[in-house]
């Protein structure tokens, strides 16, 4: 079936070192959706990209969709204590609009 | 404006048990979705609708019933609770265009024992 394979589950950094969480499908996607889910809290949106080798920026966190629109990575520099929580990808197959299919999401702590 | 609504927050069954989880959006949303999120798992989508009368399976939808009867609602029923359906159960719904965000509800948290 249809899967979006996200790693790493857990990542632990220190305050101030850089992030990177990547996902990956077998199947070319339409477009990519990112969430971020707070400790406790519901996932948020954050990000979408539809274009081949698109490339996002918001503030500290940098989104990229690859040339075959297979995989996508969401960079985050600098980390702060903020960035706490747990980052989803969420992709759109063709002919599937109706299903986002979400990776199993990295799970950020930040140590100050 | 309130968004997606999710009622109760918090629900224990004993197995068999029936209940329904209800999810409500004042956004006029024609899409809306029912996801479950276990450790490990993610989000899994169990049901979606397209609009008033029109639903349709998702990835996981054994165990689980929906109906569309209003644009607003869209609740989800479970005719016969098993352990493994503990989970946390998030409605979403979408505007316009399979390009929309989801924007979620703040979740169902289900305990069966």
């Amino acid at each position: 079936g249809q899967q979006v394979m996200q790693i790493p589950q857990y990542q632990h950094v220190q305050e101030g070192e850089d992030f990177t969480t990547y996902c990956n499908s077998s199947t070319t996607l339409s477009n990519i959706q990112w969430y971020k889910q707070r400790p406790g809290g519901h996932p948020v949106f954050l990000i979408q990209l539809v274009k081949s080798g698109e490339v996002k920026k918001q503030k500290r966190l940098t989104f990229q969709f690859g040339e075959a629109k297979k995989n996508s990575s969401l960079h985050i520099t600098a980390t702060q204590t903020t960035d706490v929580g747990t980052y989803f990808c969420a992709g759109l197959f063709s002919g599937g609009y109706n299903k986002l299919i979400f990776g199993a999401g990295t799970r950020l702590a930040v140590h100050p | 404006n309130a968004g997606v609504t999710q009622t109760p927050k918090f629900q224990v069954l004993k197995t068999g048990q029936s209940m329904t989880l209800q999810c409500a959006q004042d956004m006029n949303h024609e899409y809306m979705s029912w996801y479950r999120q276990d450790p490990g798992m993610g989000l899994r989508l169990i049901h979606y609708s397209v609009g008033a009368g029109i639903t349709d399976q998702g990835e996981v939808p054994n165990g689980y019933n929906v109906s569309r009867s209003t644009t607003e609602d869209f609740p989800l029923r479970l005719l016969s609770a098993a352990p493994s359906q503990t989970s946390v159960y998030f409605c979403a719904s979408r505007g316009p265009g399979h390009n929309s965000p989801l924007h979620f509800g703040n979740g169902t948290r289900l305990t069966v024992t």
